[in-house]
């Protein structure tokens, strides 16, 4: 079965600081992973996405398929990063999303 | 172009009654899938429309119906309301022929049921 586990609901870091989200999977076949995020009263957009492979305000995320993961990285927090991050799978071809329960992130000045 | 639109914004109902959510797709998508999220959870896949058709469908009971129009806006309809129902209803809208096209995310519908 599919599965997107983010064990962390909340991340308290303070700004400047480096901050990392850990995202980890389960799928058998090749999935495409993305980070979506979700600014205060704001709707959910697409962070990035594992293809892409492309750093977007300064976040990074590396696939590893032999640990099953997508963790999200940021060196230096800025306080506009507080935010929801939600980890999600794609894994057929008609775009079906499966997400995760999210981590919420908060950094303090 | 306003993005996905979703109405309405908020809705309550009691249980056991029926409710039908809208969305509009971003301009030049053709596809319209809808999610459920439940409160401190991430979002949940329910089903997605294309060419008016349902194409694929998550867990989800039969309570929870669509349907898609000619000019691909999208309706979601749930019967015999139950609390577990009470969500935030999320639609997104992408191009059916790219499978790796970007899902744009409407501002959702958010649901109390009473």
């Amino acid at each position: 079965a599919q599965r997107v586990t983010q064990p962390e609901k909340l991340l308290s870091v303070f700004k400047g600081a480096p901050v990392e989200l850990k995202c980890n999977y389960s799928y058998s076949g090749s999935p495409e992973l993305f980070w979506y995020v979700q600014y205060s009263r704001q709707r959910l957009q697409l962070l990035l996405r594992h293809i892409s492979r492309e750093s977007i305000k300064g976040f990074t995320a590396d696939l590893n398929k032999g640990e099953t993961s997508f963790h999200l990285k940021k060196p230096f927090a800025q306080e506009e990063d507080s935010a929801m991050y939600y980890c999600a799978l794609r894994a057929d071809s008609w775009g079906k999303l499966q997400f995760g329960a999210g981590t919420q992130v908060v950094v303090t000045p | 172009d306003a993005g996905v639109t979703q109405s309405p914004t908020h809705l309550i109902k009691t249980r056991g009654q029926q409710v039908t959510l809208r969305c509009s797709p971003k301009s030049g998508h053709d596809t319209v899938s809808w999610y459920q999220q439940a409160l401190g959870q991430g979002p949940q896949f329910i089903f997605q429309y294309y060419e008016e058709e349902e194409r694929q469908r998550g867990n989800f009971p039969d309570r929870f119906s669509g349907h898609q129009f000619p000019n691909y806006s999208s309706e979601l309809n749930v019967n015999a309301l139950l609390l577990g129902d009470s969500a935030l209803y999320l639609c997104a809208s992408s191009l059916g022929q790219d499978p790796t096209d970007t899902q744009y995310f409407g501002p959702g519908t958010r649901l109390t049921v009473l």
